[in-house]
């Protein structure tokens, strides 16, 4: 089955910092979507973004899916921000990589 | 608009013990699913289903058991509790097939402990 890798799996930034965060992936996939834990445990969809570019507020997101990878991006970072990121690809189910924790310090 | 709704929020069985976790959407959703968080993890799929009627294993169903008899609910049950299954648990829902693009749709999670 299709393998997702996420990196970096720990991340730690001063708030107001920018930050990328990528989603690697082992074979052609007709969804991926972003989807932020919050501290509280509560999964949050971000981004349906098999291929392209979208953004939403300070987070953008692109897919470029004949390389097989995404990148998720946080400007201007915020305590808010903080929790676990995963990106999710679809085989014949979602399939989760093992997230990115973010901490974001006041 | 509830969305999806688990219950209970938390639970503690000792090993051996049987329960049911439940699971409702109230969105018309026809795709539903089970997975299991652990620490340190991504989530892993228990079982899914395509409709009422369906249903379907998932990467890591042994344990458990799924039906699905409403559009509605989609309740998980353990038969035979072990300390492997202490996890938090999440049920999603989507209208349609993942693959097919639409964003799913998570409940809070169930934590549970066996002991």
């Amino acid at each position: 089955g299709i393998q997702v890798e996420q990196s970096p799996p720990d991340l730690i930034l001063q708030e107001g910092a920018n930050s990328t965060l990528r989603c690697n992936f082992s074979d052609s996939v007709n969804n991926l979507q972003w989807f932020h834990q919050n501290p509280w445990g509560q999964l949050i969809n971000l981004f349906y973004i098999p291929s392209g570019t979208k953004q939403n507020g300070r987070l953008s997101a692109t897919t470029v899916a004949t390389e097989r990878y995404s990148l998720l991006y946080i400007s201007s970072s915020q305590t808010t921000d903080s929790g676990v990121y995963f990106c999710a690809v679809v085989d014949q189910n979602f399939v989760f990589g093992p997230g990115t924790r973010l901490s974001v310090l006041p | 608009n509830a969305g999806v709704t688990q219950t209970p929020k938390f639970q503690v069985l000792k090993t051996g013990q049987s329960m049911t976790l439940q699971c409702a959407q109230d969105m018309n959703h026809e795709y539903m699913s089970w997975y299991r968080q652990d620490p340190g993890m991504g989530l892993r799929l228990i079982h899914y289903s395509v409709g009422a009627g369906i249903t379907d294993q998932g990467e890591v169903p042994n344990g458990y058991n799924v039906s699905r008899s409403t559009t509605e609910d989609f309740p998980l049950r353990l038969l035979s509790a072990a300390p492997s299954q202490t996890s938090v648990y999440f049920c999603a829902s989507s209208y349609s097939l993942p693959g097919v693009g639409q964003p799913q749709h998570f409940g809070d999670g169930t934590r549970l402990s066996i002991l």
